[in-house]
């Protein structure tokens, strides 16, 4: 398969600490996308890369968070110190960039739970 | 400033009935529309695309319209299944802006027997 693919689906942790999950995008894609979403809601931006280039962060995205895209592959988003408020689906996706048509294509996701 | 609003925010329908959700927007200068479905614990998946010259698409039983004058799309389903109880999001793209991308917050439809 070669869509967009996430680890872990699943993620339980206990307030304070820290997680992260990997996002490997569509091989071709240059661009990616991390976003929050909780239930009942869409999808809100948190920060994208273009190639190894984070090129925007959502003002969600607090200074626990950090997001990486090394050498413009995979990307990894880092949780420090969680908050019970941080529990939500993390979206990832990933789309060529060129052109205003080009489809958004996601992960599964990672359902992170904070206790 | 650009929002994407939908309507309604939930929908219960009898299997073999037809519905229409709705979303309304006000991104500018827009480049498209995008319908996405989203299945409980799932990743969304887009269902059709709508540019500017386009009123009207079609994808099996989804129909897509877009009024670019007034800033408005529906997508109708027809003769649901119970396989069509999703979340339906609509995402709009402008032309402009490094992400430039922007969500509604989905409509759940529930197909029930």
């Amino acid at each position: 398969d070669t869509g967009v693919s996430q680890d872990p689906r699943h993620k339980i942790t206990k307030r304070g600490q820290n997680v992260t999950f990997r996002c490997d995008p569509i091989s071709e894609h240059n661009r990616l996308y991390w976003y929050r979403q909780t239930l009942g809601q869409g999808p809100e931006f948190l920060t994208y890369f273009q190639n190894e280039a984070q090129l925007e962060k959502s003002r969600l995205l607090s200074d626990r968070f950090s997001a990486e895209r090394p050498k413009g592959s995979f990307s990894t988003l880092e949780i420090q110190r969680t908050e019970q408020g941080d529990s939500a689906m993390y979206l990832c996706a990933s789309r060529l960039s060129g052109g205003d048509t080009g489809e958004l294509f996601f992960g599964e996701g990672s359902r992170l739970t904070v206790l | 400033k650009n929002q994407v609003e939908q309507s309604p925010q939930s929908l219960i329908i009898l299997e073999g009935k037809n519905c229409t959700l709705q979303c309304n927007y006000t991104v500018s200068p827009f480049s498209n529309l995008r319908w996405y479905k989203q299945d409980t614990g799932r990743g969304p998946v887009s269902l059709t695309i709508m540019t500017f010259s386009e009123n009207t698409k079609s994808n099996g039983r989804y129909t897509a319209t877009l009024d670019a004058d007034t800033k408005q799309s529906s997508l109708h389903i027809t003769a649901s299944q119970l396989s069509d109880s999703a979340s339906y999001i609509c995402v709009v793209s402008s032309q402009t802006g490094a992400n430039n991308l922007f969500f509604g917050t989905g409509t759940r439809l529930t197909v029930i027997p």
